[in-house]
């Protein structure tokens, strides 16, 4: 199943800080999240795995909660650079790809 | 090369016709995959390809799309008789692995299908 991402939209002046949530309604072994600019290639941000822990990317942070099947990331002090589309990505029941949220669009202006 | 590259970049084609879509993913990767994307939605895994194993086709929507890959590089996907829902862009990404998904999946360009 399709993870659900919230918010759809964020709109953020330079300096302000957002969190984008991603839930699923099955139980979960890791967590994928990919940010892509507009007409370009999805890029990985990070992976977190089963075990709750959080990891950060410069002043990009997720947190993983297998118990209530969701993930959370947190962009702190927003930057301009930040503008783009951020997908949580879940494995299917095969384990063999990744199933992605509609994703969140995240406006940065100055 | 130095990232997964992908062609055409555009094309455009009328109802009912074929069309191929190729990629070629980053040298040393054994994991294929391919994703389609519509505007406003997310990326809907289509098929993947790991080795010399069966690929699984799970995500492919009709018998009108197949995917092939030879010598377990290049990846061709092939979408028979055309329809205007089939407009998307049609992403590729390989893995170095891919035998479990936190394997890092690194993404091509695109190519944009637009269907008249």
């Amino acid at each position: 199943q399709q993870p659900v991402q919230s918010p759809q939209a964020v709109i953020l002046r330079e300096g302000e800080d957002a969190v984008i949530n991603c839930s699923s309604s099955k139980a979960l072994y890791s967590v994928h999240w990919y940010r892509q600019k507009h007409g370009e290639a999805p890029v990985f941000l990070m992976i977190l795995l089963k075990g709750g822990e959080q990891k950060g990317h410069d002043k990009i942070s997720a947190s993983f909660n297998e118990k209530k099947q969701q993930s959370s990331l947190y962009l702190t002090a927003s930057q301009l650079s930040y503008s783009g589309t951020y997908f949580c990505g879940t494995e299917n029941q095969a384990g063999t790809a990744l199933i992605f949220g509609k994703g969140t669009t995240l406006s940065v202006s100055s | 090369g130095a990232g997964v590259s992908q062609s055409p970049s555009n094309k455009v084609t009328e109802k009912g016709k074929d069309v191929e879509l190729r990629c070629d993913p980053i040298s040393g990767h054994t994991a294929l995959y391919w994703y389609r994307q519509s505007l406003g939605q997310g990326l809907e895994f289509l098929i993947y390809f790991q080795g010399n194993s069966a690929p699984d086709k799970s995500g492919l929507p009709s018998d009108r799309f197949s995917a092939e890959r030879t010598g377990g590089s290049v990846s061709t996907l092939t979408i028979q008789r055309t329809q205007q829902e089939d407009s998307a862009v049609y992403l590729c990404a390989s893995s170095f692995e891919g035998v479990t998904v936190t394997d890092t999946q690194y993404f091509g360009p695109g190519t944009r299908l637009t269907v008249l």
